[in-house]
């Protein structure tokens, strides 16, 4: 167990559904980042945010938003799911930026 | 966008023998992690080493970091099984606030 919980582990649904994933960082890091990894692109960073406020953006599409709450938990949203969502999403976390990330288990979301 | 490209993309190698995977990336970075995953599983933080080291080691593992030529290496001495596993490279760029950029990985099968 790393410390990083993610909820649900799998997730099958439907095109044009919405899915919420869950992310519990480890205690005492403020840092949460959310990962998209698929078989194309590789591990492709999504967002982050750091104590509540989001500090970075990557390949994150509009369909896509997440917020991180006051106990540091946070959730990604996905809607609009297109077949090619399909991938394994990863949130990680970590002490301070630069550190290294320990990640979750993941969230594999299978869309059909 | 991938900065880290790592070299081999896949190796396999019998018990005992040692594995050495390369990567390669583009821009100033601030420091060059390496991480394992295991099929499916989350990724595993392996060791850090900063742009101005050159050479780091932790157990059976040994990274070396060349940043006149934008490269890095990984060594895993006296493979196991256990080892089996895909290797990743990621990077942190020199500038502002800023995250992990992951290569696409080294897969590695060691044989009993």
């Amino acid at each position: 167990d790393s410390g990083v919980t993610q909820t649900p582990k799998h997730l099958i649904t439907a095109t044009g559904q919405r899915v919420t994933l869950r992310c519990s960082p480890r205690s005492g890091d403020l840092s949460v980042y959310w990962y998209q990894q698929s078989l194309d692109q590789g591990l492709q960073f999504l967002i982050q945010y750091y104590n509540g406020e989001e500090r970075a953006k990557g390949n994150i599409l509009e369909r896509f938003s997440a917020q991180q709450f006051p106990d540091l938990h946070s959730e990604l949203n996905l809607s609009s799911l297109e077949l090619g969502d399909s991938a394994l999403y990863f949130c990680a976390s970590s002490v301070l930026e630069g550190h290294g990330y320990t990640f979750g288990s993941g969230t594999r979301l299978t869309v059909v | 966008s991938q900065q880290g490209e790592e070299d081999p993309q896949a190796l396999s190698i019998q018990e005992g023998e040692n594995a050495t995977m390369n990567c390669s990336y583009k821009t100033s970075i601030n420091n060059l992690q390496w991480y394992r995953q295991n099929s499916g599983r989350g990724l595993v933080h392996l060791i850090l080493i900063r742009s101005n080291e050159r050479e780091k080691h932790s157990g059976r593992l040994r990274v070396t970091l060349d940043t006149s030529k934008k490269s890095s290496s990984l060594l895993i001495t006296a493979s196991r099984a256990a080892d089996t596993a895909s290797y990743f490279c990621a990077t942190l760029p020199n500038s502002g606030y800023s995250t992990l950029t992951f290569g696409k990985g080294t897969m590695l099968l060691v044989s009993p």
